[in-house]
């Protein structure tokens, strides 16, 4: 399995607090994702990297920030959390070899439920 | 403007009997077309992927998927459904040699009953 951490793996908060979340991988990936998945939903994509300090928005980033400092973490963060933010976060991970793009790999999620 | 449609967000099989999962896709530029399953708590695992070449992919668990450019679709097939095929099944679209961005479809879970 690619080796990818995500904490906390649950989280209950309230509304209004900031939250930030976290994505560690050990594969030395250049492109980092962030998705939210809600039922009827699929996978949306929040935010991803391309490369430390290299960040662009996806579909849903209103409401989310995200940072990467190194090259094996990726913080997503919500400045002011809304019960609509609740849901299951999932971080994943790729890489360009030889001009191809491979598959993504996820971690494993984090549940957030926002009071 | 990539985009994937599921038809069926569920579908129900008997143990034995032959999985058909749909996926349509959208796509400007040639894609890169993927599935994934995701067992109940778990993250996303590839199952199999088209990207050049052979229209007709085989993936784990004994899973294959034909790329039909004629019809934009990328359907998912097992002969034999097993208990443990029970999951939800996202198709995924990216573009070739651009962005390494993914768009999902909306999922279909599968029940495979005794």
């Amino acid at each position: 399995d690619a080796g990818i951490t995500q904490s906390p793996r649950h989280k209950v908060t309230e509304t209004g607090t900031p939250v930030t979340l976290r994505c560690h991988q050990t594969e030395n990936h250049r492109y980092m994702y962030w998705y939210r998945q809600d039922p009827g939903h699929g996978l949306r994509l929040i935010h991803y990297s391309y490369g430390v300090k290299d960040t662009d928005k996806g579909e849903v980033s209103d409401g989310y920030s995200v940072s990467r400092s190194k090259t094996e973490d990726f913080l997503l963060t919500l400045e002011s959390a809304t019960s609509s933010q609740t849901s299951v976060y999932f971080c994943a991970i790729s890489e360009v070899d030889r001009g191809f793009s491979q598959p993504q790999h996820f971690g494993d999620g984090t549940r957030l439920s926002i009071l | 403007a990539q985009s994937v449609t599921q038809l069926g967000s569920h579908v129900s099989v008997s143990e034995g009997a032959l999985v058909l999962l749909r996926c349509n896709y959208s796509s400007s530029v040639p894609p890169y077309l993927f599935w994934y399953v995701q067992y109940p708590n778990q993250g996303l695992q590839l199952l199999l992927k088209y990207t050049t070449g052979a229209t007709l992919v085989k993936g784990i668990n004994g899973f294959e998927a034909e790329f039909k450019k004629s019809e934009t679709s990328f359907h998912l097939t097992k002969p034999s459904a097993h208990m443990s095929d029970a999951a939800e099944y996202f198709c995924a679209v990216s573009s070739q040699g651009g962005s390494e961005k993914l768009v999902f479809g909306k999922g279909t879970k599968l029940t495979v009953n005794p």
